[in-house]
């Protein structure tokens, strides 16, 4: 079954710290994959999206993901952490197989502590 | 508009009661979806519009739940007879172009949040 994982509801890292935010998919085709960021009382805004072109995607606000097929992940970093990226992040991934819209993982919770 | 509009953005309600939640999407957008998120989950598909194509409708949860739009603009969400697992932020978004045309893109707006006692 096609599905999408997002370990961890909520991280808690340092201002400064790495910032990683991990996202693994089910499926036998590689899809098209994304990253959402939601902040408080605000609407989901895109990130980053990976399309079948470069593996390594760099998005807004200094977040970067990389595709690995090998381990079907998408995991979201971002070298140093700041007070504004406190928000919720969501996977995102449209499956190739099929006329579906994008399936979302169940979001992280990033918390950053001065 | 600027980007995809909804209204109400918050709608208390009483159980057993019918609610309508509306969405404009970006101007141009052929492809209007609606999702749900109830605290502590991701978002949960309900249904989709593309232009003048019947709707899929896999993911409403219920016969309560309703959606139309005129086409492509306004669309409105409709639950009939509210139970309080209904309580959830109901997000629209709207796509340039449809799934299969398009690598999925979607804009979303800031949503409803819908309590119901």
């Amino acid at each position: 079954a096609q599905s999408v994982t997002q370990l961890g509801s909520h991280v808690s890292v340092s201002e400064g710290a790495l910032v990683l935010l991990r996202c693994n998919y089910s499926s036998s085709v590689p899809p098209y994959l994304f990253w959402y960021v939601q902040y408080p009382n605000q609407g989901l805004q895109l990130l980053l999206k990976y399309t079948s072109a470069a593996t390594l995607v760099k998005g807004i606000n200094g977040f970067e993901a990389e595709f690995k097929k090998s381990e079907t992940s998408f995991h979201l970093t971002k070298p140093s952490a700041h007070m504004r990226d406190a928000a919720e992040y969501f996977c995102a991934v449209r499956f190739l197989s099929g006329n579906t819209p994008l399936v979302f993982g169940k979001g992280t919770r990033l918390s950053v502590i001065a | 508009g600027a980007g995809v509009s909804q209204s109400p953005s918050n709608k208390v309600t009483e159980k057993g009661k019918d609610v309508e939640l509306r969405c404009d999407p970006i101007s141009g957008h052929t492809a209007l979806y609606w999702y749900r998120q109830r605290l502590g989950q991701g978002l949960e598909f309900l249904i989709y519009f593309q232009g003048n194509s019947a709707p899929d409708k896999s993911g409403l949860p219920s016969d309560r739940f309703s959606a139309e739009r005129t086409g492509e603009s306004v669309s409105t969400l409709t639950i009939q007879r509210t139970q309080q697992e209904d309580s959830a932020v109901y997000l629209c978004a709207s796509s340039l172009a449809p799934i299969l045309a398009s690598t999925g893109e979607l804009f979303f707006g800031e949503g409803s949040r819908l309590t119901v006692l």
